[in-house]
């Protein structure tokens, strides 16, 4: 049973260019969460979705970031015009449902780095 | 505006000792917490949880303490091992309804 699976695990973009970051939920899974971890910070959430919906974007950048998971295939995080700011680990979660026990699993993350 | 706290940046333990982690939130509406261990290049991974209805949760090794008075809860390893050397996230889900909220994280290092 694979995990949470994410590529690439490591992206290198220059300045303006767009980055696509790939997310694979576990099996069974159809809630999938972005986190993003500044160096020396904890993660931070970005988005929360589920197939074909976004159900909270409120941690996301208002501009050049959108998330999307669509019916068929992973969900993918898509930064346009990328600036040194956006260097970061990004990390995908997903969960099979809501609840007072849910959990949150996380993939191994892609390593973002602008230069 | 951190909702969860972790004061102490780094730890370090001698190997056999007790490792104690600490957390503090603010939102009182928090009623389940999460702790997470993560590696160098690797995703987060889930610890042990619990719920406010408890003040105590154990598994194995791993203890987890809450104090709800004091919006405080603890991460108690014991004995420590050296596989135990990562950074620890506290981290509660916000009302159960999406985002976990995560404190900056301690990175535990355990001595041999």
């Amino acid at each position: 049973n694979a995990g949470v699976m994410q590529n690439p695990r490591h992206l290198v973009r220059r300045r303006g260019q767009e980055a696509r970051l790939r997310c694979s939920p576990m099996k069974g899974h159809s809630h999938v969460y972005w986190y993003r971890q500044l160096p020396e910070e904890g993660l931070k959430f970005m988005v929360y979705l589920q197939k074909e919906n976004i159900i909270d974007e409120s941690g996301m950048p208002k501009e050049r970031f959108s998330a999307e998971f669509p019916k068929e295939g992973p969900s993918i995080l898509r930064i346009q015009q990328v600036v040194r700011g956006d260097s970061a680990a990004y990390f995908c979660a997903s969960s099979p449902r809501l609840g007072p026990d849910y959990e949150q699993y996380f993939g191994p993350g892609t390593r973002l780095t602008v230069t | 505006d951190q909702q969860v706290k972790q004061n102490s940046p780094s730890l370090s333990v001698q190997e056999g000792r007790i490792s104690i982690l600490n957390c503090d939130y603010t939102n009182s509406m928090f009623d389940y917490f999460l702790w997470y261990k993560k590696y160098p290049a690797e995703g987060p991974t889930f610890l042990i949880s619990i719920s406010s209805i408890k003040d105590k949760n154990e598994d194995g090794r791993f203890t987890v303490f809450l104090n709800k008075s004091a919006k405080h809860l603890s991460l108690h390893i014991v004995p420590s091992q050296p596989g135990d050397s990562a950074v620890y996230f506290c981290a509660s889900p916000n009302n159960r309804d999406d985002k976990i909220i995560f404190g900056k994280g301690t990175r535990l290092h355990i001595l041999p």
